[in-house]
């Protein structure tokens, strides 16, 4: 069973800095996406970049860009100029799609928060 | 375009009554997800649907748990009897299909006392 690791359980960061998020995966799938959802207080689940496994490039959304690292198994999330509004827990999600359940399996988060 | 619908927003009740949450997925999505969020197991898939048929409950935790999808827009987890360790926050997500992102809802916090 695939399994997601965040090792970092809280963290904090000033605003306008740089802070980047772990997290580990375990598998032996060669194909499979991965994603980071950030929660903010209102526990609304919200989509922040996805990385496919087959692409080498890693995936950047404005100030949010990951670091995957295929055969370390590790995908990292780097937060660029930071702002209060990102301020929320973070969770990393493995998805293996073919012939198996579409589930996400879920690290259990790193709880963020950008100080003024 | 609305997101993930989902109703009600907040359940308190009582132990041994039903609760049913109601979820409408995204128009055009083929794929409905239930997971529950708790303190002690993180956010789990209880089960999902593909063409509203369900494809891998393994995670619904017992008999008292069911769910079903009656057509492409709808769907609800029932709770019958409810115990005091079923309180949660309980999400229903929808996607396009096999490997597409997934959206939640906004979830359902239910409270059993």
């Amino acid at each position: 069973a695939q399994t997601v690791t965040q090792s970092q359980p809280e963290m904090s960061v000033q605003e306008a800095e740089t802070v980047t998020l772990s997290c580990t995966y375990d598998t032996s799938e060669n194909n499979y996406y991965l994603f980071w959802y950030k929660q903010p207080p209102s526990r609304q689940m919200i989509l922040v970049i996805r990385q496919e496994a087959y692409k080498q490039q890693n995936a950047t959304e404005n100030r949010f860009s990951v670091n995957f690292q295929k055969a370390a198994k590790s995908f990292s999330l780097k937060i660029s100029d930071s702002q209060l509004g990102d301020t929320a827990m973070y969770f990393c999600a493995f998805m293996k799609p073919q012939g198996g359940s579409e589930k996400l399996v879920f690290g259990k988060g790193t709880k963020l928060t950008v100080n003024p | 375009d609305a997101g993930v619908i989902q109703s009600p927003r907040h359940e308190v009740t009582e132990m041994g009554q039903e609760v049913t949450l109601r979820c409408k997925p995204i128009s055009g999505h083929n794929s409905l997800f239930w997971y529950r969020q708790t303190m002690m197991r993180g956010l789990e898939l209880l089960i999902y649907f593909n063409n509203n048929v369900p494809i891998d409950d393994s995670g619904m935790p017992e008999d008292r748990f069911s769910a079903k999808m009656p057509n492409a827009s709808f769907s609800t987890l029932k709770i019958q009897p409810s115990e005091p360790r079923d309180s949660a926050v309980y999400f229903c997500a929808s996607s396009v299909g096999q490997g597409e992102t997934q959206y939640f809802g906004p979830g359902t916090r239910l409270l059993v006392l």
